[in-house]
């Protein structure tokens, strides 16, 4: 089944203790993406990745980290989680067909709510 | 560079009756257009795109959008509300020339009245 999973789905943490949030996805998508969902503001893009080992910050990238080493992982790293970081989570995926404007659908994984205590 | 803005955070029909959501897009280029859906506690799914072929779009669950160049608008409809519609409703542009490949609205939730 093609799908993107998310790890873990539920998180509480405190402030400073570095944490992952894990993406795969396994339909072979070049193009991967973190959003954040706040009351209110919507989906607001984090980071993406064009491909393996391109990265590129989103609208909102200040306090957060990725790599993308393999084509099916895009894991998602908080160094020192604030509260202000407290939100929804969504990892997608994507087939590019190489063209800068994207025309194929995006799959979400199920979401990570993560509160910073 | 791209920009959507979904005209209404909130929406109200009764059951049964039509359902319109309202998008309009900034875009200096042919851009792709879409519409995706959150029910509660979910993740989002496609409802329909546009990718410069035919400007009506129709899509799952019986909804459709068209695709308005003059306007700068892609508005979301559907002629009769069902109960299970109740969901958050996001509308998606890309364009070449973005900063990001991909731009959210910020949502319409709609809420379907017995």
């Amino acid at each position: 089944e093609a799908q993107v999973t998310q790890n873990p789905r539920y998180l509480i943490t405190v402030t400073g203790k570095k944490l992952t949030v894990t993406c795969s996805q396994n339909m072979n998508h070049e193009y991967m993406s973190w959003y954040r969902q706040d009351p209110g503001l919507g989906l607001r893009q984090i980071y993406y990745s064009m491909n393996v080992e391109v990265t590129d910050k989103g609208d909102v990238p200040e306090g957060y980290k990725v790599s993308r080493k393999e084509k099916r992982n895009f894991p998602l790293i908080l160094e020192s989680p604030s509260p202000n970081q407290t939100s929804l989570y969504f990892c997608a995926s994507s087939s590019t067909s190489g063209s800068l404007i994207f025309t194929d659908t995006q799959y979400f994984g199920p979401g990570t709510r993560l509160t910073v205590l | 560079a791209q920009s959507v803005t979904q005209l209404d955070s909130h929406v109200s029909v009764s059951e049964g009756t039509p359902v319109l959501l309202r998008c309009n897009y900034s875009s200096s280029y042919s851009p792709s257009l879409f519409w995706y859906v959150q029910h509660p506690n979910k993740g989002l799914q496609l409802l329909l795109k546009y990718t410069s072929a035919a400007t009506l779009v129709k899509g799952i669950n019986g909804f459709e959008a068209e695709f308005k160049k003059s306007e700068t608008s892609f508005h979301l409809t559907k002629p009769s509300a069902h109960m299970s519609d109740a969901a958050e409703y996001f509308c998606v542009v890309s364009e070449a020339s973005g900063n990001t490949p991909l731009v959210f609205g910020k949502g319409t939730r709609l809420s379907v009245i017995a």
